[in-house]
């Protein structure tokens, strides 16, 4: 089993619609991330949380929710979609030490018409 | 300005021959991650660097602190190495989030 499990891993939706991604890891680490990726930009974040009762805005959390159900999930909800949400979606862990090794995802693609 | 800068942008390279990627960044960092992605595929971490050289397989990354640079260089490439290479940082100064550089997409041709 991958260390970092998303799903679903390619989903069209129209715009309007509320679409969850979930994220699961086996690692037992703390601290979790949500990515977006588009063409031609950088790896950008978008929630990030340290436990269970810890949630964090990254750059561009607008239009977009989380939840740390237990330390091994974490779902990322865009409540109503729109087509500039369209891109690659990433979930990442990483241990607690600073230096720590990151664990990506697979990726979930999204599409909003 | 990202504060992440890799280059080049795209590279081609013959079987067999040595590539170089390198990385910039402006702040002072905790750690700098070399990460792997295939076309359509998730995404691999190679390497996590505070200082130094480390050595994986055909894979050699190192840092120099001083004047904020890394390399990562693939010696006998082949086209299986063929993929998107991103640098990314750690800083206190961004709260020990990582920020990403844009990638080098790397083709290893036959």
């Amino acid at each position: 089993d991958a260390d970092v499990t998303q799903t679903p891993r390619n989903r069209i939706t129209k715009t309007g619609k509320r679409i969850m991604l979930e994220c699961s890891q086996t690692k037992g680490h703390d601290r979790m991330y949500w990515y977006r990726q588009d063409p031609g930009l950088g790896l950008r974040l978008i929630y990030y949380s340290f436990d269970v009762k810890d949630i964090n805005k990254g750059e561009i959390s607008d239009g977009y929710s989380v939840s740390r159900q237990a330390q091994a999930k974490f779902s990322l909800s865009l409540e109503s979609a729109i087509p500039n949400q369209t891109a690659l979606y990433f979930c990442a862990t990483r241990g607690a030490e600073i230096t720590g090794e990151l664990f990506f995802g697979e990726g979930s693609r999204l599409t909003v018409l | 300005k990202n504060e992440v800068e890799q280059s080049p942008q795209n590279l081609t390279a013959q079987e067999g021959e040595f590539i170089t990627i390198n990385c910039s960044y402006s702040v002072g960092i905790s750690a700098l991650h070399w990460l792997q992605q295939h076309p359509g595929g998730g995404i691999v971490s190679l390497f996590m660097l505070s200082s130094g050289k480390k050595k994986h397989g055909r894979l050699i990354a190192t840092i120099n602190i001083q004047e904020k640079h890394s390399s990562l260089h693939i010696t006998a490439s082949h086209p299986r190495d063929s993929a998107v290479y991103i640098c990314a940082v750690r800083s206190k100064a961004a709260g020990n989030k990582l920020t990403f550089g844009g990638g080098t997409r790397v083709l290893v041709k036959p």
